[in-house]
């Protein structure tokens, strides 16, 4: 199958800072990507759908000014967590799917993120 | 909108034994497909199963199948001759043709030896 590499996959920042998070389609190309967030045992939630060379469509709730989404590639689409707060603390997964291969999702191994 | 319901937060299995976790999902979309995803320690989502919405035969993957009612919008999965290996947390899913996925809030799957 299709392969989604995320980096980095485990990173600690300082409260106020911004913090990258890359997702790469690594055999094929994406032109959309998702960004999904994960709470501890808790399901995962969809943030925003990344598309190539466009604004990224968010979910109701999530703010767009601080999770900046890029994707100005086929394949590497980046989350940026900006100013960021001990509540942005969590699990963040990105997934793609295969142009023209509708619903066939490969998900990345995810970043843990931790904010003190 | 979509959403989706596991109300089963933990279940447990004999080894060899089989299981069947439970599903039901909402949706308004006409054309959608459901999944069950399986998440180890490891955190990296697997994909067990997959079923398209307007296919009325199960889909089943060696030791996994499904039964879906679509009128009831049930989806459950069952895991038949359980390993060791199958104990996970288990997401079952709706994707629309736009390929956004909504999970549900997991079944946590114990295999007991």
């Amino acid at each position: 199958g299709a392969v989604v590499s995320q980096h980095p996959s485990r990173v600690i920042c300082k409260s106020g800072t911004s913090v990258k998070i890359e997702c790469r389609s690594l055999d094929f190309q994406a032109t959309t990507m998702f960004w999904y967030r994960q709470f501890p045992k808790q399901s995962l939630m969809l943030m925003a759908t990344s598309n190539e060379g466009s604004k990224a469509t968010y979910e109701q709730g999530v703010e767009k000014d601080k999770f900046l989404i890029n994707h100005a590639s086929l394949t590497l689409s980046t989350l940026t967590v900006t100013s960021a707060h001990p509540e942005d603390s969590s699990f963040y997964i990105c997934s793609a799917n295969v142009a023209g291969m509708n619903t066939e999702a490969f998900f990345g191994q995810g970043t843990r993120l931790t904010v003190v | 909108a979509q959403t989706v319901t596991q109300s089963q937060p933990e279940m447990s299995v004999q080894e060899a034994e089989t299981v069947t976790l439970s599903c039901t999902y909402d949706t308004s979309e006409s054309d959608y497909y459901l999944f069950w995803y399986k998440q180890p320690p490891s955190r990296q989502m697997i994909l067990v199963i997959r079923q398209e919405a307007y296919k009325q035969q199960n889909a089943t993957e060696n030791r996994f199948s499904v039964n879906f009612q679509k009128a009831a919008k049930s989806f459950s999965l069952k895991i038949s001759d359980s390993q060791l290996g199958d104990a996970a947390m288990y997401f079952c899913a709706s994707a629309n043709t736009g390929n956004q996925f909504y999970f549900g809030t997991g079944t946590s799957l114990t295999v007991i030896p």
